[in-house]
């Protein structure tokens, strides 16, 4: 079946700690997106790629980084430098970039910093 | 940028009943308006979408209406079914990209 995934759905980390959460689509996307979700937030953009080797900050990358060196994956790593990362992550996709199609998502991963 | 806001933040209908959500944005730009589902522990998924040349869309039990002078836009729900209790979020494209609302939790009540 063609679709996201993300891994891990669940994932916990130590003040301090740096860790990436992975995703991988099959549907031959050429855009990728992180957003996060907080309670009342609604999804607030972190990066998007619209094509590999390519990627640009979104609303609220402060403290992330990504990287998309293949068509498939667009790893989000939460660096310790993000100041409030505990949250649920959703990775998602478009067939092309602009925002004016339909965006697939992944069934997220939670972070809990402890 | 775009800022959109979603009302109510919580909905509760009786099974049958009907149901709006309603949002409302800043850019007068914006001409792409989607509506996405979240069922629990899932991603969200789009039902509906309208764009700013069509002033209402219905596929089936739910329709969506845009109202480009006022800047707002509405998703209806007829006759709600328990399945139809999940997170529902608006969101408007400015800039080629997309704002979402902060999301409504409606719950169908049997």
């Amino acid at each position: 079946d063609g679709g996201i995934t993300q891994s891990p759905k669940y994932l916990f980390r130590k003040e301090g700690q740096n860790v990436t959460l992975s995703c991988e689509q099959n549907l031959n996307h050429d855009a990728m997106y992180w957003y996060r979700q907080d309670p009342g937030q609604g999804l607030r953009l972190i990066y998007y790629s619209q094509i590999v080797n390519d990627f640009q900050k979104g609303d609220i990358a402060e403290g992330y980084s990504v990287s998309r060196e293949k068509k498939e994956s667009f790893p989000l790593t939460v660096t310790s430098a993000q100041k409030n990362p505990t949250a649920f992550y959703l990775c998602a996709s478009s067939i092309r970039g602009g925002n004016t199609g339909e965006l697939f998502f992944g069934e997220g991963s939670r972070l809990t910093v402890l | 940028g775009e800022n959109v806001e979603q009302h109510p933040s919580t909905l509760s209908v009786q099974e049958g009943d009907s149901a709006v959500i309603k949002c409302t944005y800043s850019d007068s730009a914006s001409n792409y308006f989607p509506w996405y589902k979240q069922e629990l522990g899932k991603g969200p998924q789009l039902i509906i979408d309208i764009r700013s040349n069509v002033g209402e869309k219905k596929d089936q039990r739910i329709a969506v209406t845009l109202n480009k002078t006022a800047k707002h836009f509405s998703l209806h729900i007829t006759e709600t079914q328990p399945e139809d209790s999940a997170v529902y979020f608006c969101a408007a494209v400015w800039g080629n990209m997309l704002t979402f609302g902060g999301g409504t939790r409606l719950m169908v009540k049997p």
